[in-house]
């Protein structure tokens, strides 16, 4: 199975700070057909994952944007521009390239 | 507006079996791979199953490969998940999920619970 690093996995930061989330692959997640099949979640204490970006980059609808994707391969990135209170929860990166899709440990962003 | 709504989680002793099922409203089901994804509590994801359109394809983790049988109803725009032989650490909170590679609406979860 594809093995999904993140690091941290927790995360505190000051409001108005950036903040910056690292997912690695144990495999190229570059699919046959071209894309890179890289989500983003973000769960909210209590709440069900909301997904934040698809394929590595591209910003769900609804998504402020101070949330960006970045990279490419086995290398990936979300950076939150600048950290609102809302923010807090635990971020997870998922691949969906090679089955079974497996996800990050996850990272948990608290405010400091 | 997209409603993925789960239903029928519960305890269970080991051993035993359960059928999860999750309403889905808002869009064009029949158009979609579907998915179930798990939470145990306090822990992280793990994907359990997607089924394709048409249902002509589906594929499971390892862990419930042979326990766990994903199906789905288009006329009555239903996804389910039969599970049995339930062990402890099936507990989770399960998720009825949009797509597969590009999941993207989550239900609110069903909690499953395999405890003697």
């Amino acid at each position: 199975d594809v093995v999904m690093t993140q690091s941290p996995l927790s995360l505190p930061v000051t409001l108005g700070q950036p903040a910056s989330i690292s997912c690695r692959s144990s495999q190229s997640l570059v699919y046959s057909d071209g894309n890179t099949y890289l989500n983003w979640f973000q769960q909210r204490p209590g709440q069900s994952p909301r997904r934040l970006l698809y394929k590595v980059s591209h910003r769900d609808s609804g998504v402020p944007d101070r949330f960006t994707g970045s990279g490419s391969g086995t290398d990936f990135t979300l950076k939150i521009i600048r950290v609102e209170a809302e923010d807090v929860g635990v971020y997870y990166c998922m691949q969906g390239t090679h089955w079974p899709y497996t996800f990050g440990q996850g990272t948990k962003l608290e405010i400091k | 507006q997209v409603h993925l709504v789960e239903s029928g989680g519960g305890l269970v002793k080991p051993g035993g079996s359960l059928r999860l099922s999750c309403a889905a409203s808002g869009f064009r089901f029949s158009d979609y791979y579907m998915s179930w994804i798990r939470q145990a509590p306090g822990k992280g994801l793990e994907w359990v199953s997607f089924i394709s359109t048409s249902s002509s394809y589906t594929n499971y983790a390892e862990s419930v490969t042979g326990r766990f049988t994903i199906s789905r109803d288009d006329a009555k725009n239903s996804l389910y998940l039969q599970l049995d032989s339930l062990r402890v650490e099936d507990t989770a909170v399960y998720y009825c999920v949009r797509a597969s590679r590009e999941v993207d609406y989550w239900g609110q979860g069903s909690l499953v619970t395999v405890s003697s």
